[in-house]
C-alpha cells in the first residue's frame, strides 16, 4: 500500500513564528498536494506540485509557502503564523486522473 | 465553474438500515469521480472510484456508488450501515488530464446502535 508520512502528528505554534510542515511519500508519485481541513469547508487545495523544484498555488495559497525539494519530500511552510491558519492539514500524493493517497493530518494550533 | 456540492452536512440513520449520500457535481469533461471516507482522526480512504464505462461501481464493505451523465450526480449507497460506518464521506471530482481536484464539503454521517 502507498505511503504519505506527516510529520508533526501535532504542533503548537506562536503567533508570528516560523511553521514547517513536513510530508514524505514513498508512492514516487509525481504529484503532491497540501490541503487544509476546516468544519463547513471540507478540504481547500493550499499548494500542489508536479514534480521536484516545483509548486503551484492553489486555492487558499496566501499566507502560505510550499517547498518540493525532492521527489519524496514536500514541505508547507507558515513564514508568520497566525490563529486563522489553526487547522488540520492534508497531505496527499498522486498520478494524473488517480486516487489520491492522504497522510494522517496534522493538527496546527497557532496561539 | 466546476464544483461539487453535498447537500447534506448530516445524515442519521439507524444501524442496518440503507443510506444514500447525495453528491452533485458540475464539470463540462469528462469526470474522473471518487468517494472516500474519513474515520475520526484519520486520513481520507478511498471507498471507490468512477472512471467510465458501469455506471454502477462497486467499493469496500459493500458501499457502491451510481454515475449519472444526465443529472451530474454520483450518489453513495449502501444496503444496511453499521455502526462502524459512522465518519466523514466526501465526493471528490478530478479534472481529467489535469492537477486539479476538487472536493465537496463533506456528508458527516451518524449512525444508531
Amino acid at each position: 500500500e502507498a505511503a504519505v508520512t506527516q510529520s508533526p502528528r501535532n504542533k503548537v505554534a506562536v503567533t508570528g513564528g516560523k511553521v514547517t510542515l513536513s510530508c514524505n511519500q514513498t508512492n514516487n508519485h509525481n504529484n503532491m498536494y497540501w490541503y487544509r481541513q476546516d468544519t463547513g469547508h471540507g478540504l481547500r487545495l493550499i499548494h500542489y506540485s508536479y514534480g521536484a523544484g516545483s509548486t503551484e498555488k492553489g486555492d487558499i495559497p496566501d499566507g502560505y509557502k510550499a517547498s518540493r525539494p525532492s521527489q519524496e519530500n514536500f514541505s508547507l511552510i507558515l513564514e508568520l503564523a497566525t490563529p486563522s491558519q489553526t487547522s488540520v492539514y492534508f497531505c496527499a500524493s498522486g498520478e494524473r486522473n488517480e486516487r489520491l493517497f492522504f497522510g494522517h493530518g496534522t493538527k496546527l494550533s497557532v496561539l | 465553474a466546476q464544483s461539487v456540492t453535498q447537500p447534506d452536512a448530516r445524515v442519521t440513520v439507524s444501524e442496518g438500515a440503507s443510506l444514500q449520500l447525495r453528491c452533485k457535481y458540475s464539470y463540462s469533461g469528462t469526470p474522473y469521480l471518487f468517494w472516500y471516507v474519513q474515520y475520526p482522526r484519520q486520513g481520507l480512504q478511498l471507498l471507490l472510484k468512477y472512471y467510465s464505462g458501469d455506471p454502477v461501481v462497486q467499493g469496500v464493505n459493500g458501499f457502491e456508488a451510481e454515475f449519472s451523465k444526465s443529472n451530474s450526480s454520483f450518489h453513495l449507497r449502501k444496503a444496511s450501515v453499521h455502526w462502524s460506518d459512522s465518519a466523514v464521506y466526501f465526493c471528490v471530482l478530478r479534472f481529467t488530464n489535469a492537477y486539479k481536484v476538487i472536493f465537496g464539503k463533506g456528508t458527516h454521517l451518524h449512525v444508531l446502535p
